[in-house]
């Protein structure tokens, strides 16, 4: 079952302009991860962020987490057409439990 | 490439038949994950293995479905009298337990079930 979801469920942005994407989760995590596919292909790893951080940076990528609320948010910042994808994101439970449950995703489209 | 494999890309069958899908870790990783992914839906987990050791099963992988890890290197998947149902794109993702556990997925294998 999926644990988590994303909203939106697609966005269509202007080139250059800054995409965020939001998560929710029911359970307590280990850490939460985010994943990008593009059409039809196998997923790519963008950032990790664990349970006891808040917010991350990578590139033009910046993750936050609040466990308190159990939520997420990924933004991509001066949004280039290459970045049109699925944006996933999944949760590590821990304790044994080691697959990654993930939510439904949101697909951008970035245009030109 | 060193990254992820998966043989083959797409597979067509016939409802009934059975089907085996190989996945090729990143050769230095000793955990080796299965998910399947139907249109329109994240990856969903099913299984995974710690060097030769099938560690967790999900209750999505049911008796129809086997996988395999038998030297701790590649691994297969396999489905039993396939069912309509079953059409998904299946992936696999190995990692290295570092305490990193980003995941790195193949291409996956496309099944349609007629």
């Amino acid at each position: 079952s999926q644990q988590g979801e994303e909203d939106p469920q697609a966005l269509s942005i202007q080139e250059g302009e800054n995409a965020t994407m939001n998560c929710s989760y029911k359970t307590s995590i280990n850490n939460l991860q985010w994943y990008r596919q593009n059409s039809g292909r196998g997923l790519v790893h963008l950032i990790l962020i664990r349970s006891n951080e808040r917010e991350k940076h990578s590139g033009r990528l910046r993750v936050t987490l609040d466990t308190s609320k159990k939520s997420s948010s990924l933004l991509i910042t001066a949004s280039r057409a290459a970045d049109t994808a699925s944006y996933f994101c999944a949760t590590r439970s821990g304790g044994g439990a080691d697959g990654l449950t993930f939510g439904k995703g949101t697909h951008l489209i970035i245009q030109p | 490439d060193t990254g992820v494999s998966q043989n083959p890309r797409h597979k067509i069958t016939k409802r009934g038949q059975n089907v085996t899908f190989r996945c090729d870790p990143i050769s230095e990783h000793n955990r080796l994950y299965w998910y399947r992914q139907t249109l329109g839906q994240g990856p969903e987990f099913l299984t995974y293995f710690q060097n030769e050791a099938q560690l967790e099963k999900s209750r999505l992988l049911s008796d129809r479905f086997s996988a395999e890890r038998p030297k701790g290197s590649f691994s297969t998947l396999e489905i039993q009298r396939t069912e309509q149902g079953d059409s998904a794109m299946y992936l696999c993702a190995s990692t290295f337990v570092s305490g990193s556990y980003e995941q790195y997925f193949g291409p996956g294998t496309r099944l349609t079930v007629t």
